[in-house]
């Protein structure tokens, strides 16, 4: 079945630090891949979307690439502030057959430090 | 526009009792999926909902089940609860022919 792997936190950078989190994925059709994120307390925000290989999504100076050879979708942003603090998740939702349904990596906690 | 909405924010039952969650779908949307998020995990998916009937479902027992209304919104019903269904449950709508969910704050469910 589906499923998606996540680079394990918390991951801790500096205010103004690159921040990569790597996520890969198996799926037996071609999926939509997202990265979702969640604030303390909240529910989950969708923060950028792929719907096909070699698609970049990009939000608040966020970017990932949807990478089919390498089956990868890694989260990446230039320089990272405080309020940056929170749960990323990426995601991928196959709609095969209609439908849809999300299957999640397990988390990476990220803390930006001043 | 209205988002997602969920009720209660948060709930406390014993071992063995049973539980209704609800949730108010995003407006124009007709598709309605739960999850189940332990504390430190991902989401995993319970089930869908399209136009009143059950699309798709996870890895979950029986006694999880769920209604959708006319109007879309959505219940889910936990019976005989179980120490290990606490959990933080999320509500997420959609539009049939997109996959992009959009999810509500959730309800922090809590077995003791």
């Amino acid at each position: 079945g589906d499923s998606v792997t996540q680079m394990e936190g918390p991951v801790t950078l500096s205010e103004e630090a690159f921040l990569t989190i790597n996520c890969t994925y198996t799926a037996t059709g071609y999926p939509s891949l997202f990265w979702y994120v969640q604030y303390p307390g909240e529910g989950l925000q969708l923060l950028l979307k792929a719907t096909k290989a070699d698609d970049k999504g990009s939000n608040k100076g966020f970017e990932a690439t949807y990478r089919k050879e390498t089956t990868s979708f890694h989260l990446e942003k230039g320089s990272v502030q405080v309020s940056d603090s929170a749960v990323y998740f990426c995601a991928l939702s196959d709609s095969t057959g209609g439908g849809n349904k999300l299957t999640f990596g397990t988390g990476t906690q990220l803390k930006v430090e001043l | 526009e209205t988002g997602v909405t969920q009720s209660p924010t948060h709930l406390i039952k014993t071992r063995g009792q049973q539980v209704t969650l609800r949730c108010s779908s995003q407006s124009g949307h007709n598709t309605v999926s739960w999850y189940q998020q332990a504390l430190g995990q991902g989401p995993q998916f319970i089930f869908q909902y399209y136009r009143e009937e059950e699309n798709g479902r996870g890895n979950f027992p029986p006694r999880f089940s769920g209604l959708q209304f006319p109007n879309y919104s959505s219940e889910l019903n936990v019976n005989a609860l179980e120490l290990d269904d606490s959990a933080l449950y999320l509500c997420a709508s959609s539009f049939w022919s997109y996959n992009e969910q959009f999810f509500g704050p959730g309800t922090r469910l809590t077995v003791l």
